[in-house]
């Protein structure tokens, strides 16, 4: 059974960075073809993708956020670790991981994490 | 950037069937994904590469991808199935999801 959760600091200062954690069982991110990624979405509105990191250690990143976000894999500790800098009120939102495995679906987001919660204040 | 273009919202009778439109260029060579997310819950993966169904994914989701547009259907709504759907496709080596549609079971 494949289970991922979000962990971090759930309220972050204007300006602070964001570390959030995702630990996840059940798939090993050393396996070709395995990806985990980072979505996030702010109170009452639409999911936005933020980035994916692949087994290969490749990473990609949302343009419009790519000089603020960080993606790294502890693949021996099965944990992926997000960072985004000088936060704002705008980042407000819930953040998820969720894994990818090609060869079951493709490059959907096939397992989700239940979300972790995030402030920054005004 | 590639943009996906979903109506906000969606109302179905009991029993009937709904369709959720996902709009973008020439959305048909790409691999559409569908997700579900119910009120205060996390997306659920309910339909992979444009008309594939998950393990435990019920028969009543299906999908299908056409020149410009992408569509979920969902047959025989039930009220459980009232939820929040988006689609996804991958662009450039990027993710891009559409803006989702509130599915209202009446």
């Amino acid at each position: 059974q494949i289970t991922l959760r979000e962990s971090g600091l759930t309220l972050v200062k204007p300006t602070q960075t964001l570390t959030l954690t995702c630990t996840f069982s059940g798939f090993s991110l050393n396996t070709n073809g395995v990806a985990v990624g980072w979505i996030r979405q702010p109170p009452g509105k639409a999911l936005e993708w933020l980035a994916v990191i692949y087994w290969d250690d490749d990473k990609r990143y949302s343009p419009s956020l790519r000089n603020r976000l960080t993606i790294t894999k502890d693949a021996s500790k099965n944990q992926v670790v997000l960072t985004m800098t000088n936060m704002d009120p705008v980042d407000t939102g819930t953040y998820y991981c969720a894994s990818e495995h090609v060869a079951v679906a493709s490059d959907a987001f096939d397992v989700w994490g239940q979300g972790t919660t995030v402030t920054v204040p005004s | 950037s590639y943009e996906l273009t979903q109506p906000l919202s969606v109302s179905v009778a009991l029993g009937q069937t709904a369709t959720i439109a996902c709009e973008g260029d020439n959305i048909e060579v790409k691999n559409v994904h569908w997700y579900q997310q119910r009120p205060d819950q996390a997306p659920l993966l309910v339909i992979y590469r444009d008309n594939n169904r998950p393990s435990g994914i019920p028969e009543r989701f299906s999908g299908s991808n056409s020149g410009n547009t992408a569509t979920l259907t969902i047959s025989r709504a039930q009220a459980g199935d009232e939820a929040d759907y988006y689609c996804q496709v991958w662009d450039s080596s990027i993710r891009v999801f559409g803006g989702g549609t509130k599915v209202t079971v009446l």
